[in-house]
């Protein structure tokens, strides 16, 4: 089955720039999103991008997709503290066409002064 | 908005006793899910229903159930609460393939 993989631990400063990667092992995957997840709250799903894009911009996060290497990056712009938070990354729509995603194990996002 | 609210954000459970956390969704959709979230291993699933009285188990359903009797509610069901099931529990629903999530039920057990 499909594998998503992610690094645990991210640190930076507050105002630079922040990139999660994530790696996918089913190249047929259709819908690759970011989720979000603040202490002691659920996931919010935060952007997403479609395997025909190789881009997505929405303020702050850029998404980026390199679909030959099956690799997804989440870049936020001026990192601020609010930003803290555990993120995942989710990819559905893999063979057999399943619209359960698979997650990667989420990616902790540590903001200091 | 979507919103999908759960019944209790903490719960304490004695070992033996038969647990139930409800999850509600508002926008009559077709899927809902249940998950279970600890330290290190991320998201698991652990049942999914995509229609009223279905029910698929997912990838950790022993020692759960499940009950959809309603198209809005999906129930997750510990016929005999142990103290590995204390978990972070997480519901989420879907029309298609974004899923939207209620804001977890913190189950000890003890």
């Amino acid at each position: 089955g499909e594998d998503v993989e992610q690094s645990l631990f991210l640190s930076v400063r507050e105002g630079d720039s922040s990139v999660i990667n994530c790696t996918y092992t089913d190249s047929s995957s259709t819908y690759l999103y970011w989720y979000k997840q603040e202490p002691g709250a659920g996931l919010q799903l935060l952007t997403y991008i479609f395997s025909n894009m190789d881009m997505k911009q929405d303020q702050r996060l850029t998404v980026l997709l390199n679909k030959k290497d099956k690799h997804l990056s989440l870049r936020i712009a001026d990192t601020q503290t609010g930003d803290s938070a555990i993120y995942f990354c989710a990819v559905i729509g893999g063979q057999g066409g399943s619209y359960i995603p698979t997650f990667g194990r989420g990616t902790s996002l540590i903001v200091h002064p | 908005d979507v919103k999908v609210t759960q019944s209790s954000r903490y719960l304490v459970k004695r070992t033996g006793e038969k647990v139930f956390l409800e999850c509600v969704q508002d926008m009559d959709h077709e899927n809902m899910f249940w998950y279970r979230q600890d330290p290190g291993l991320g998201l698991r699933l652990i049942y999914f229903s995509y229609d009223v009285k279905m029910k698929e188990k997912g990838d950790i359903p022993e020692g759960y159930s499940v009950s959809r009797e309603k198209k809005e509610r999906f129930s997750l069901i510990l016929e005999s609460a142990s103290t590995n099931q204390t978990s972070m529990y997480l519901c989420a629903s879907s029309a298609s393939y974004e899923q939207y999530f209620g804001p977890g039920t913190r189950l000890t057990v003890t």
